[in-house]
């Protein structure tokens, strides 16, 4: 099976702009977690969807959002970007009922 | 929610000798903890993990051992090589099924050394 994919691998963007990045699971998992990493603040948990439903959702602001699609596929948007928000953000893949999470390669993303 | 603290954040080791790394965590309804390794420019790749009705799990040079009484969990690797040099997180949570949420660890960095 393919492995968890995600795109853009790499974005600049300015402050106040928004960006949206992409994540594809592997085929027949259907949750789908976000995470951002920073040197400083590690691997912090963003939210996780499921069957195109939010089921859970870390501390973040609204700036943050996400969403996934019928086929698996989800997409997470930030919108008035800050210079904070620069960071590798993973996507990662779970089957139902299962524990592991397969992680993306990762969009890293430059606020300037 | 769930804390996981992670020790030490570095370590290094010489090549041969064994690495522990060791994470506490603060959610009793925790019952799974995965330990995931990221080398430089690359994923975490999840290397081991362990269910909150086990004690210890063994896959070859790599050891995970939970103490759930004292919400703490340990990553063992012996006979360490230089290709062990990563980024090690361990990680707390679960799954009921439709929604999961993993608690990382600040991660510790663990350099082999010849």
């Amino acid at each position: 099976k393919a492995g968890v994919t995600q795109t853009p691998r790499y974005l600049i963007k300015t402050r106040g702009q928004q960006v949206t990045l992409s994540c594809s699971p592997i085929s027949g998992h259907r949750s789908v977690s976000w995470y951002q990493q920073t040197p400083g603040q590690g691997l912090q948990f963003l939210f996780e969807y499921f069957s195109e439903t939010q089921r859970n959702k870390g501390n973040f602001p609204g700036r943050f959002s996400g969403r996934q699609f019928s086929n698996s596929r989800s997409e997470m948007n930030v919108s008035t970007l800050e210079l904070g928000d620069s960071a590798l953000y993973l996507c990662a893949s779970r089957g139902t009922g299962r524990d592991t999470q397969y992680f993306g390669p990762g969009t890293r993303l430059t606020v300037l | 929610g769930e804390n996981v603290e992670q020790h030490p954040s570095t370590l290094s080791v010489q090549e041969g000798d064994s690495a522990v790394i060791k994470c506490t965590y603060s959610d009793s309804a925790s019952n799974y903890f995965p330990w995931y390794k990221q080398e430089l420019g690359k994923r975490p790749q999840l290397i081991i993990d362990i269910r909150s009705n086990v004690g210890e799990k063994k896959d070859q040079r790599i050891a995970v051992t939970l103490n759930k009484t004292a919400k703490h969990f340990s990553l063992h690797i012996t006979e360490t090589q230089p290709e062990d040099s990563a980024v090690y997180f361990c990680a707390g949570g679960g799954n009921t099924g439709t929604a999961s949420k993993l608690t990382f660890g600040t991660g510790t960095r663990l350099q082999v050394t010849l």
